[in-house]
């Protein structure tokens, strides 16, 4: 069965450094989501690309978060630099969408654990 | 900024009784998610059911959904030591169907 992969799947960094997590979602989909999650809280998305354009960022803190999905497939999300607000667990998501207005189940990754310290 | 809320926020059960978890949300929907979160996991999908639907069944899960009311429930029948996990309600955007807004969920853990 097709699932989405996420690496690393946990992360420890230092406040002030760079990190960067990376998604490969299910083949043929074409919405990606990057969502981070803390802890006893549901997931907040932070961005949202359709194929390799970006439909939503709204929550993404861009000051010092950047997401890309180049050529309409995998993705990255990198962190620079490192707060220990950062805290979090990131899940990557994708689903088939593409058609407005309805709605697609979204299938998820296991999810990268970061812990700043 | 979340749209559905999860009540309750925290529930425990003996193995075999129902369980029932309620979502509640502020605007109008074209149709609301249930997920499923074993700890430190991805999330899987449940069941979702459209606006203009009211009742939707999959295996021992049963959704209602009441659009007058602003609000959801998710029961889950003859529950099973599996079943313990963090349980959300996903709402879209009325404007945005392909965006959904996570409660902040209700976490279900089954006594044996």
């Amino acid at each position: 069965e097709a699932e989405v992969a996420q690496s690393p799947r946990y992360k420890i960094t230092e406040k002030s450094q760079a990190v960067a997590f990376w998604c490969d979602p299910i083949s043929g989909h074409a919405t990606l989501y990057w969502y981070r999650q803390i802890l006893g809280q549901g997931p907040e998305l932070l961005v949202q690309f359709q194929d390799e354009s970006v439909v939503d960022d709204s929550q993404l803190p861009k000051d010092r978060f950047s997401a890309e999905r180049l050529k309409g497939v995998d993705s990255t999300l990198k962190i620079q630099p490192a707060e220990l607000g950062d805290s979090a667990m990131y899940l990557c998501a994708s689903s088939l969408g593409g058609k407005p207005g309805l709605a697609y189940e979204q299938f998820f990754g296991p999810g990268t654990r970061l812990t700043v310290l | 900024s979340q749209q559905g809320e999860e009540d309750p926020q925290a529930l425990s059960i003996q193995e075999g009784e129902n369980a029932t978890m309620n979502c509640s949300y502020k605007t109008s929907i074209n149709n609301l998610q249930w997920y499923r979160q074993n700890s430190g996991r991805g999330l899987v999908h449940l069941i979702l059911i459209r606006s203009n639907e009211r009742e939707k069944h999959s295996g021992r899960l049963r959704v209602t959904l009441d659009t007058s009311k602003k609000s959801s429930s998710l029961l889950i029948t003859a529950s099973r030591a599996a079943d313990t996990a963090s349980y959300f309600c996903a709402t879209d955007a009325y404007s945005s169907a392909s965006k959904i807004i996570f409660g902040s969920g209700t976490r279900l853990s089954i006594r044996p």
